[in-house]
């Protein structure tokens, strides 16, 4: 299967900074979404994102495909923000199963 | 239904025993997933469904395990003979189809069920 290595593993910020949550993966990927797990364990979807970039809100997302790393950015950060972000990826031509990284666990503190 | 639907949310099971976890994906979601969450750590996939076939079942972790799936609805994990190590968040997530999971149709997590074997 697809290694993906999240990091850091744990980030703490001071509300209202910016923050840049990494994601690299061994193979080539054809499906990447990044998932927010609040402190209630519910998991959110929050991109779709196999190359290029997206944003949403305070949230953007690059994934650049040919070096085989995702980056999620969190701009301005809120104590909503808290929680463990996970990327996962499916293989190409396997697209069924999707591998996890092992998470970053952000604490956002008033 | 608005969303992924699990029960039990939390079961506490004695060692040796079997237990059934459910899942009841959202309306029309022909894709079905399973994932076990250890404390802690990331996502380790279990099975799939695209509809009732489970054409991948190699994330399941021993023979204890099984699960099925009737009518393209709901899905039961089955865990015989329950060890220690199964106590787990068990997750169940459904996406439109296959197909669709991998263009642009994000995974709907349930919460989950919080398995713990005493």
């Amino acid at each position: 299967g697809i290694q993906v290595e999240q990091s850091p593993p744990d980030l703490i910020l001071q509300e209202g900074a910016n923050s840049t949550l990494r994601c690299n993966f061994s193979d080539s990927v054809n499906n990447l979404q990044w998932f927010h797990q609040n402190p209630w364990g519910q998991l959110i979807n929050l991109f779709y994102i196999p190359s290029g970039t997206k944003q949403n809100g305070r949230l953007s997302a690059t994934t650049v495909a040919t070096e085989r790393y995702s980056l999620l950015y969190i701009s301005s950060s809120q104590t909503t923000d808290s929680g463990v972000y996970f990327c996962a990826a499916t293989r190409e031509y396997n697209f069924n199963k999707f591998y996890f990284g092992s998470g970053t666990k952000l604490n956002v503190k008033p | 239904g608005a969303g992924v639907s699990q029960s039990p949310s939390n079961k506490v099971t004695e060692k040796g025993k079997d237990v059934e976890l459910r899942c009841d994906p959202i309306s029309g979601h022909t894709a079905l997933y399973w994932y076990r969450q250890r404390l802690g750590q990331g996502l380790e996939f279990l099975i799939y469904f695209q509809g009732n076939s489970a054409p991948d079942k190699s994330g399941l972790p021993s023979d204890r395990f099984s699960a099925e799936r009737t009518g393209e609805s709901v899905s039961t994990l089955t865990i015989q003979r329950t060890q220690q190590e199964d106590s787990a968040v068990y997750l169940c997530a459904s996406s439109l189809n296959l197909q669709a999971a991998s263009y642009n149709s994000p995974l709907h997590f349930g919460n989950g069920t919080r398995l713990t074997v005493t």
